[in-house]
């Protein structure tokens, strides 16, 4: 068990280019999630596969967001024409499954941090 | 609308003393709730979790917490706190299991804390 592998882990990209960020989930894990977080805030949900599904998008996801799992493994999150309120660092995560009484554990990779000057 | 509220958005203690983070929640329907801790640049590592089984949750690192359905809180606590306890401290909720929705953390804005030797 390696870990939710994110990279790169740091991207400083000029406003108005593309930035893509990819996440390797946890072996087997069917479930993978997008988060961002800002500074002194909590992390945000943005968005949620189930295998190579994408079931449910927030609103935060904008229309210059994507995100794909093509064959149900590792995931790309792509920004188009990067804005400054972009900086943040996006989370990407992955569980086993869904949660039931057993709660399944939604596991963390250590984060890209994007930086838009 | 789901939500998670820490109270104070940073905490200190001396080492050695008691830690006690805050977390109440806004629900009608039982919760899982989670805690999660975030060292400086990296994700978030769980630390425990409810998942309606024991009201009284033990996590790793020697922290728990009580899930008080009466008071909808679910604070955290170590009865000695240590240097290497110093980092940022989330409280997490998921509320129903099924519909949109059913699977997206929602995250309170984080206490920071900080261990004075």
């Amino acid at each position: 068990d390696t870990g939710v592998s994110q990279d790169p882990r740091h991207k400083i990209t000029k406003r108005g280019q593309n930035v893509t960020f990819r996440c390797d989930p946890i072996s087997e894990h069917n479930r993978l999630y997008w988060y961002r977080q800002t500074l002194g805030q909590g992390p945000e949900f943005l968005t949620y596969f189930q295998n190579e599904a994408q079931l449910e998008k927030s609103r935060l996801l904008s229309d210059r967001f994507s995100a794909e799992r093509p064959k149900g493994s590792f995931s790309t999150l792509e920004i188009q024409r990067t804005e400054q309120g972009d900086s943040a660092m996006y989370l990407c995560a992955s569980s086993p499954g869904g949660f039931g009484r057993s709660g399944n554990t939604i596991y963390f990779g250590e984060g890209s941090w994007l930086t838009v000057v | 609308a789901q939500s998670v509220t820490q109270l104070g958005s940073h905490v200190s203690v001396s080492e050695g003393a008691l830690v006690l983070l805050r977390c109440n929640y806004s629900s009608s329907v039982p919760p899982y709730l989670f805690w999660y801790v975030q060292y400086p640049n990296q994700g978030l590592q769980l630390l425990l979790k409810y998942t309606s089984a024991a009201t009284l949750v033990k996590g790793i690192n020697g922290f728990e917490a009580e899930f008080k359905k009466s008071e909808t809180s679910f604070h955290l606590t170590k009865p000695s706190a240590h240097m290497s306890d110093a980092a940022e401290y989330f409280c997490a909720v998921i509320y129903s299991y099924s519909g949109a929705g059913s699977y997206q953390l929602t995250f309170g804005k984080g206490t920071k804390l900080s261990v004075i030797p």
